[in-house]
C-alpha cells in the first residue's frame, strides 16, 4: 500500500517567510509524528499526535513553530518568520498507535527546507 | 527526558566482517529500540527492533541485543556486504505515553568491497 507521502519535497525561502509543510500518513495509522534532521545529524523530535488527544508539542524549539492534523490523515507543521538556522530535513512518520506493533514508525521521504 | 548515545560516530570494515553499533538510553522506562538505516538523501528506514521483554533478535544477517539492567543495546551485522553502507540510527522510546522516538546520534558505516 502507500506510504507516508510528503509535500513539497524542496522548499526554498526567504528569512521572515512563513512555511507549511504538508504530510499524509498511512491510511489506518492512528499516530503521526514530525522530526527534524539537520545536516548530518541525528532526527529531533518536534510534535506527535494521537488520534484524538491533545497532541505532544513538547519537542517544537519555538513559538514560531506549529501542527495541526485533520483527524487521523493530513498533518501541517508551520513554521514562521522562518531563520536560518531552521534549514534542514522534516521528516513525518506514522504508526498504527495501538496493539503490539503499534510503535512501529514508518517514515516519509521528507521536505528539505532551505532559509536564505 | 531520555537521552540516547551512540557509538562509534564512523565505522569502516571490510567486506564480509561483522560490524557492531552500541546505544545506551536513560529512560528506565523505555520499552522500545529501534534500528533504523538511512542511505544519503533517503528516508530512515527501520531495518530491525526489539521490545524490552526480549533479550535478542535476530533476522538473517542482522540482530539486536538488549541489557534491560545495563540500559544499553547493540546492532550486530554480520557478513557485511557494500549496500549496508549507510547511517545507522538507533532510538528509544515507550510503548504507551509519550511514543516519541529519541534518537542517537547516527553511526556511518563503510564498508570496504
Amino acid at each position: 500500500g502507500a506510504g507516508v507521502s510528503q509535500s513539497p519535497s524542496n522548499k526554498v525561502t526567504e528569512k521572515g517567510k512563513d512555511v507549511e509543510l504538508r504530510c499524509d500518513p498511512i491510511s489506518g495509522h492512528t499516530a503521526l509524528y514530525w522530526y527534524r534532521q539537520r545536516l548530518g545529524q541525528g532526527l529531533e523530535f518536534l510534535i506527535y499526535f494521537q488520534g484524538n488527544s491533545a497532541p505532544d508539542k513538547s519537542g517544537l524549539p519555538s513559538d514560531r513553530f506549529s501542527a495541526e492534523r485533520t483527524g487521523e490523515s493530513v498533518s501541517t507543521l508551520t513554521i514562521q518568520r522562518t531563520q536560518q538556522e531552521d534549514s534542514a530535513v522534516y521528516l513525518c512518520a506514522s504508526s498504527l498507535g495501538g496493539g503490539a506493533q503499534g510503535n512501529t514508525q514508518y517514515f516519509g521521504p521528507g521536505t528539505r527546507l532551505t532559509v536564505l | 527526558g531520555e537521552n540516547v548515545e551512540q557509538h562509534p560516530s564512523t565505522l569502516s570494515v571490510q567486506e564480509g566482517d561483522s560490524a557492531v553499533i552500541k546505544c545506551t538510553y536513560s529512560d528506565s522506562a523505555s520499552n522500545y529500540f529501534p534500528w533504523y538505516k538511512q542511505e544519503l538523501g533517503k528516508r530512515p528506514q527501520l531495518i530491525i527492533d526489539i521490545r524490552s521483554n526480549v533479550g535478542e533478535k535476530k533476522d538473517q544477517r542482522i540482530a539486536v541485543t538488549l541489557n534491560k539492567t545495563a540500559k544499553h543495546f547493540s546492532l550486530h551485522i554480520t557478513e557485511t556486504q557494500p549496500e549496508d553502507s549507510a547511517v545507522y540510527f538507533c532510538a528509544a522510546s515507550r510503548e504507551t505515553g509519550r511514543r516519541a522516538l529519541t534518537f542517537g546520534s547516527g553511526t556511518r558505516l563503510q564498508v570496504q568491497p
